[in-house]
């Protein structure tokens, strides 16, 4: 497709379950991001993968969350345990180079509802 | 810290009206800051600012940057009911390579 493409769109699941979001970014995009946006909130940085190098985990939250990029193409983001403040819209954005030199293209997200 | 912050929270207008919506930064090493617009689902992209002073336009939407006072606007002119979003700013820094936004400001537009 030409856009990023996340699955699922909606995921309801029982507290203590763990998840697994995925993210098909735009064929040949090099940098791939994660953001969770709660309800009225902005986005809130997750991790961020640019090509080959190690990602910058910085934003998960806790070690309940992770995530990978196979072949510097799709991602999965993995929620275990997951709790009720985990509920929130989880979105894939990629760029086709670095940022600051193309703009991010985002996914429809992943709305998350830990019940 | 990085730190991204938006003003208004939230905004109603009619019409016709004229709107500036507001973004300031306090960023290591700032690269270029972006400006999304929200609606329903993904964020779209509507300008990339790298340079102070150089006006970014397009159709009744344009932004400008400041980078010595650290802010930017996005004007938005003869508003429509089509204009309702979330408006979001984000800001790069080249050392950590994150792209941070802000809280993000809520625009309605009455007919």
């Amino acid at each position: 497709g030409a856009g990023v493409s996340q699955s699922p769109s909606n995921k309801v699941t029982e507290k203590g379950k763990d998840v697994e979001l995925r993210c098909d970014p735009i064929s040949g995009h090099t940098a791939l991001y994660w953001y969770r946006q709660s309800l009225g909130q902005g986005l809130e940085f997750l991790i961020y993968f640019q090509g080959n190098s190690a990602p910058d985990k910085s934003g998960l939250p806790s070690d309940r969350f992770s995530a990978e990029r196979t072949g510097g193409s799709v991602s999965t983001l993995t929620i275990q345990r997951t709790q009720q403040e985990d509920s929130a819209v989880y979105l894939c954005a990629s760029s086709l180079d670095s940022p600051g030199r193309s703009p991010l293209h985002f996914g429809n997200g992943t709305r998350l509802t830990v019940t | 810290e990085d730190k991204v912050v938006q003003s208004p929270l939230s905004l109603v207008v009619h019409e016709g009206d004229t709107v500036t919506l507001n973004c300031s930064y306090e960023v290591t090493n700032f690269r270029s800051l972006l400006w999304y617009k929200q609606e329903k689902k993904a964020p779209t992209f509507l300008f990339m600012l790298t340079s102070s002073g150089i006006e970014k336009k397009s159709g009744r939407l344009s932004s400008i940057l400041d980078k010595k006072e650290l802010f930017s606007i996005l004007n938005i002119t003869a508003t429509q009911t089509g204009d309702s979003a979330v408006y979001l700013c984000a800001v790069l820094s080249s050392n950590t390579g994150k792209l941070i936004f802000g809280q993000g400001t809520t625009l309605q537009v009455k007919p």
